[in-house]
């Protein structure tokens, strides 16, 4: 059974860090890309990061471009996202999410992670 | 950035009674995917690639179309599908539709 578990979410203040995780179970992690994903409050979804399988090509979102980082680290099965020069606007459950084929689309998803940014 | 418009923003339907979702693209996409969330979880792969049913997906659902107009729809609607719905494209990054909330009646 494929499972995706985060981790790292919390109450930041505007200008911070943060670093999440998400643990993989259940799928050859090292094989599929991985995305994270957000939801704000009410709001609905916004894609903000793809790593390919190998960690060799990412792409973000202009939303989040140059102060979001996506990596992995295939020998613990683990997909992080390191946020700095947080926002309010960054608050949000985030999600993280397995590749289907091609990259193309989301076909599992973790249960999310809340972060909320605010003074 | 490719736009994806969903409609209707929300709808009401009976059990039994047939219902279709909208999803229209700013540009032509190759596929149409769609995700199903209930309140208070994570979403779910439901239809991908425009038309395959994700696995557990009941056979009263269906994709269809092409270009910049994909419809999902349900043959008769049941309890369990009142849920919002979104639509997503991969052909140019990725872009979801702010979907559409399905209420039972």
């Amino acid at each position: 059974e494929v499972q995706l578990v985060e981790s790292g979410g919390g109450l930041v203040k505007p200008g911070s860090s943060l670093k999440l995780s998400c643990v993989a179970s259940g799928f050859t992690f090292s094989s599929y890309g991985m995305h994270w994903i957000r939801q704000a409050p009410k709001k609905g979804l916004e894609w903000i990061a793809l790593i390919y399988y190998d960690s060799s090509n990412k792409y973000y979102a202009d939303s989040v471009k140059g102060r979001f980082t996506i990596s992995r680290d295939n020998s613990k099965n683990t997909l992080y996202l390191e946020m700095n020069s947080l926002r309010s606007e960054d608050t949000a459950m985030y999600y993280c999410a397995k590749s289907g084929y091609g990259y193309n689309y989301f076909d599992y998803w973790g249960q999310g992670v809340m972060v909320t940014v605010s003074s | 950035e490719i736009v994806l418009t969903q409609s209707p923003t929300t709808m009401a339907a009976s059990p039994g009674e047939k219902v279709t979702l909208t999803c229209r693209a700013s540009s032509s996409v190759s596929y149409m995917h769609w995700y199903q969330q209930r309140s208070g979880t994570s979403p779910k792969l439901w239809i991908y690639e425009t038309s395959k049913l994700a696995s557990g997906v009941p056979n009263r659902f269906s994709g269809s179309g092409s270009g910049t107009s994909y419809s999902l729809t349900i043959n008769s609607m049941e309890t369990e599908d009142a849920a919002t719905y979104y639509c997503q494209q991969g052909s140019s990054y990725h872009t979801f539709g702010a979907g559409t909330k399905l209420e039972l009646k």
